[in-house]
């Protein structure tokens, strides 16, 4: 069964960085476009960001465009979100997602998510 | 700024049938959007049900279907549960890798 699990979580202060981490396991990593969807609480989904299923593209929500990198290590089966300038409104759990092909592919399968959560 | 639109909330009997839909501000959805569907129960992730507007993900039931009807994407279900009751959010791709969320409707089943 796919695996995506998250880490990197936690409390950061207004301006601050976080690296969020996804370990990915039980399918071919390299072959799949990845994804990073957050969840404010109590609000809606929102799409953040994606790469490549070899890193030559990314592409980024409006709202991170600038202050947010995505990476991907293929040789360790792990995709990453570096956070930098992070703001209160970036407070939210974010889900890493495994797109079913391409990058303009849907997502088939979810990580549980980790917290991030922004506050002086 | 393309918005995509979901009802904000639905109610289904049980055993009843239901369908969601998953519109845009402007324009038509069409199978070219990659319409696709989740669902969420509190405090969950997501999982996915429908992607590319019809395929239904590894272990969803036959009673859960996606179409498009009209100018909209549409998710179907038949013979609604208890267990159905909770978010449901369609995502809509938007050319150039972007992607986005519809706000989800949140069902009822009573």
């Amino acid at each position: 069964e796919v695996l995506l699990l998250e880490s990197g979580g936690g409390l950061a202060q207004p301006g601050g960085s976080l690296r969020l981490s996804c370990a990915a396991s039980a399918f071919t990593f390299k072959n799949y476009a990845m994804s990073w969807v957050r969840q404010a609480p109590g609000k809606g989904l929102e799409w953040v960001s994606s790469i490549t299923t070899n890193g030559d593209a990314t592409y980024y929500a409006d709202s991170v465009k600038g202050r947010f990198t995505i990476s991907r290590d293929n040789s360790k089966n792990t995709l990453f979100l570096q956070m930098n300038s992070l703001r209160a409104e970036d407070t939210a759990v974010y889900y890493c997602a495994k797109r079913t092909a391409g990058s303009n592919s849907p997502i088939d399968y979810w990580g549980q998510g980790a917290l991030v959560t922004v506050s002086s | 700024q393309t918005v995509v639109t979901q009802e904000p909330s639905f109610s289904v009997s049980p055993g009843g049938t239901v369908t969601l839909t998953c519109g845009l501000s402007s324009g038509s959805v069409s199978a070219s959007s990659y319409p696709s569907w989740y669902q969420q129960t509190p405090g969950q992730a997501p999982r996915t049900l429908i992607y590319s507007t019809n395929a239904r993900s590894s272990g969803v039931p036959d009673r859960f279907s996606g179409s498009i009807l009209g100018n909209k994407a549409a998710l179907t279900i038949t013979g609604a549960q208890t267990d159905d009751e909770c978010d449901y959010y369609c995502a809509l791709y938007m050319s150039g890798g972007f992607w986005v969320f519809g706000g989800g409707t949140r069902l009822t089943v009573l």
